[in-house]
């Protein structure tokens, strides 16, 4: 099976921007892999915020992006606020084998 | 407003089963993907199992042979029976609209211990 890396903490100042990122044993990310990006506050169930790469639902705050970058999937939060503090999980599916979660990445907004 | 509730959660000994159910409202879950996602206490997401709208079932190598999803269209209610229950089975078990929709339930805990 597959290990999907991400970074295990960063931090990031309020207004600031960050780009957590999500790479693939198999070699570079794709779009193939239909990239998603939950996020997940403690006590609460996950937040889907972005799928296949790059898009966004409804609810997904304008300051989220996806992308592809250097052969990782890539989430980028641009002008941090305190409520994206938060941990965030990239899932990534592959043909023919079942998706894998990263093992998530710890957001502080300090 | 699209909403899952998840139920029958609870504490079983090891090597026992348990039912858990999915209640879907605002969309049709014969119509979408229908996934199963659960998260031992204090570790990361794991995925578990996926039906898709065409009923095709998948299920993570840890949980094959094991556990089943399923739907009842008439209750529009996904179900995980999940049979031979393992200690490092414990944890919350979400169901989620995706691929496709992006919805999470509020989660069921599994709690396997003698």
């Amino acid at each position: 099976q597959a290990v999907v890396t991400q970074e295990p903490s960063l931090t990031v100042s309020p207004g600031g921007t960050v780009t957590l990122t999500c790479g693939s044993s198999t070699g570079a990310v794709t779009s193939g892999h239909f990239p998603y990006w939950f996020q997940q506050k403690p006590g609460q169930a996950p937040r889907t915020l972005i799928y296949d790469t790059t898009n966004k639902h409804s609810w997904t705050p304008a300051r989220f992006s996806g992308s592809l970058l250097g052969g990782k999937a890539a989430l980028t939060l641009s002008g941090a606020q305190p409520e994206d503090e938060a941990e965030y999980y990239c899932l990534l599916s592959y043909s023919g084998a079942r998706p894998v979660f990263g093992g998530g990445t710890k957001l502080t907004v300090l | 407003e699209v909403q899952l509730v998840e139920s029958g959660g609870g504490l079983v000994q090891p090597g026992g089963s348990l039912r858990l159910s999915c209640a879907a409202s605002g969309f049709t879950v014969s119509n979408n993907y229908m996934t199963w996602v659960r998260q031992a206490p204090g570790k990361g997401l794991e995925w578990v199992s996926v039906i898709h709208s065409g009923g095709s079932t998948y299920y993570a190598d840890s949980v094959k042979g094991r556990f089943t999803i399923s739907r009842d269209n008439s209750k529009n209610t996904v179900y995980l029976q999940m049979n031979t229950l393992r200690a490092e089975d414990t944890a919350a078990y979400y169901c989620a609209r995706f691929p496709g929709g992006g919805e999470w339930g509020q989660g069921t805990l599994v709690t396997v211990s003698s």
